[in-house]
């Protein structure tokens, strides 16, 4: 199975800073990533997704991830944070390599802690 | 469309007891999924579908029974529940495989085991 890494538990940041949270993720083969929210007592929604193509993408809420294959890497940014932010984000990918209709293997999550 | 349903929305089951959560969706999915998220630990994926009579299995399968009878639903079974089952439960679905394309997500079932 293939895996994603999300490294930080817990990311605070003040209102209007910048963030990046971060996930690298292992694959032998084609790389699908995805970034997820939820907020609280919530299911997730999509943020933005990478299939292929451009490195840079963009999502909804303002947020943009860059893929980097050299740094096997897939952060998540925004330049400027609102307290609706606040939520938990899950970077995920493929389940398994190789061909397929399985599902996604997500990180632990990153809790966004949006401080007035 | 109301999307993703999941019913009911919080069970507390004794051990030993049986239960199915249920899930449907209207948005003529090929693929459904079940996760658990337990904290600290993310979404597992435990069984999935790519279509109607179709289920394989997921990371965490074990104690989990599932059938594809209908597109709509995708009900998961708790045969002899046990205090490691304690989660939250979500259903997903996308219009084909899980792997490409966005998953809906339903609101989740809170299931306690006693």
């Amino acid at each position: 199975a293939q895996s994603v890494t999300q490294l930080d538990s817990q990311v605070p940041v003040f209102e209007e800073a910048p963030v990046e949270l971060r996930c690298n993720y292992s694959s032998s083969v084609s790389v699908y990533l995805f970034w997820y929210v939820q907020y609280p007592n919530q299911g997730l929604q999509l943020l933005l997704k990478y299939l292929s193509g451009s490195t840079l993408v963009k999502g909804i809420n303002g947020f943009e991830a860059e893929f980097n294959k050299s740094q096997t890497s897939f952060h998540l940014r925004k330049p400027s944070v609102h307290i609706s932010d606040t939520a938990e984000y899950f970077c995920a990918g493929p389940l398994r390599s190789g061909g397929g209709a399985d599902g996604l293997t997500f990180g632990k999550g990153t809790h966004l802690i949006i401080q007035p | 469309n109301a999307g993703v349903t999941q019913t009911p929305k919080f069970q507390v089951l004794k051990t030993g007891q049986s239960m199915t959560l249920q899930c449907a969706q209207d948005m003529n999915h090929e693929y459904m999924s079940w996760y658990r998220q337990d904290p600290g630990m993310g979404l597992r994926l435990i069984h999935y579908s790519v279509g109607a009579g179709i289920t394989d299995q997921g990371e965490v399968p074990n104690g989990y029974n599932v059938s594809r009878s209908t597109t709509e639903d995708f009900p998961l079974r708790l045969l002899s529940a046990a205090p490691s089952q304690t989660s939250v439960y979500f259903c997903a679905s996308s219009e084909a495989g899980g792997r490409l394309y966005e998953q809906y997500f339903g609101p989740g079932t809170r299931l306690t085991v006693t």
